[in-house]
């Protein structure tokens, strides 16, 4: 069963701290995808990449940054949390080409 | 830029009664258009895209070029159909979805 795993289900975090979360993929996948998702929003697109150490913004990149150093893991990191950061996050993979994405089953963030 | 719209936050529906949630897109060209689900305490999965013209669990869509609508309809809902559904766009020559903000199926027994 191919997987997209998010290291933690839930965590919680102080205003100011700077939060690590984490996707790894054993698909081979070459995109990687980070989303948050907000009742009333959808899903909103963060950050993506379409190869190992390459990156782009999404729609809402502010306060946000990301990281690819090998192609099955893509780590995404706020420098300094802030409530307004408190959201689920969803990372997600893709083959290029074929459409479709794999999702992981999110990390639900709680800043305080 | 590229939008999907999901008019309705929420739809209710009996056990067997048709559904039909509403996604329309803006886009000059031919969009790759998706559906997406989200049960309860699941991960989020694909349900069907426009392009395989298959149907999934009984679902399926339409794309109508005109009203730019890709439509998502079920003839008979069933309790197990109940989830968060999401639309999502793909533009061409990139690999990134856009989505909707989705419409909250339910279905009474």
């Amino acid at each position: 069963d191919v997987k997209v795993t998010q290291s933690s289900r839930y965590l919680v975090k102080r205003t100011g701290e700077k939060v690590f979360l984490e996707c790894v993929q054993d698909m081979d996948h070459e995109n990687m995808f980070w989303y948050r998702q907000d009742p009333g929003l959808g899903l909103r697109l963060i950050y993506f990449s379409y190869d190992v150490k390459m990156k782009e913004k999404g729609d809402i990149p502010e306060g946000y940054s990301v990281s690819r150093e090998k192609k099955e893991r893509f780590s995404l990191i706020l420098e300094s949390a802030s409530t307004n950061q408190t959201s689920m996050y969803l990372c997600a993979s893709s083959s290029t080409g074929l459409g479709g994405y794999t999702f992981g089953s999110g990390t639900r963030l709680t800043v305080v | 830029a590229q939008r999907v719209t999901q008019p309705e936050k929420l739809l209710s529906v009996f056990k067997g009664a048709p559904v039909e949630l509403k996604c329309n897109y803006s886009y000059s060209g031919s969009p790759e258009l998706f559906w997406y689900v989200q049960y309860s305490r699941q991960r989020l999965q694909l349900l069907l895209r426009h392009i395989s013209r298959e149907s999934i669990k009984g679902f399926t869509a339409d794309l109508n070029k005109g009203e730019t609508s890709f439509h998502l309809k079920k003839p008979f809902a069933q309790e197990e159909d109940s989830a968060m559904y999401y639309c999502a766009t793909s533009p061409l020559s990139t690999d990134k979805l856009i989505f909707g903000t989705g419409t909250r199926l339910q279905v009474f027994p």
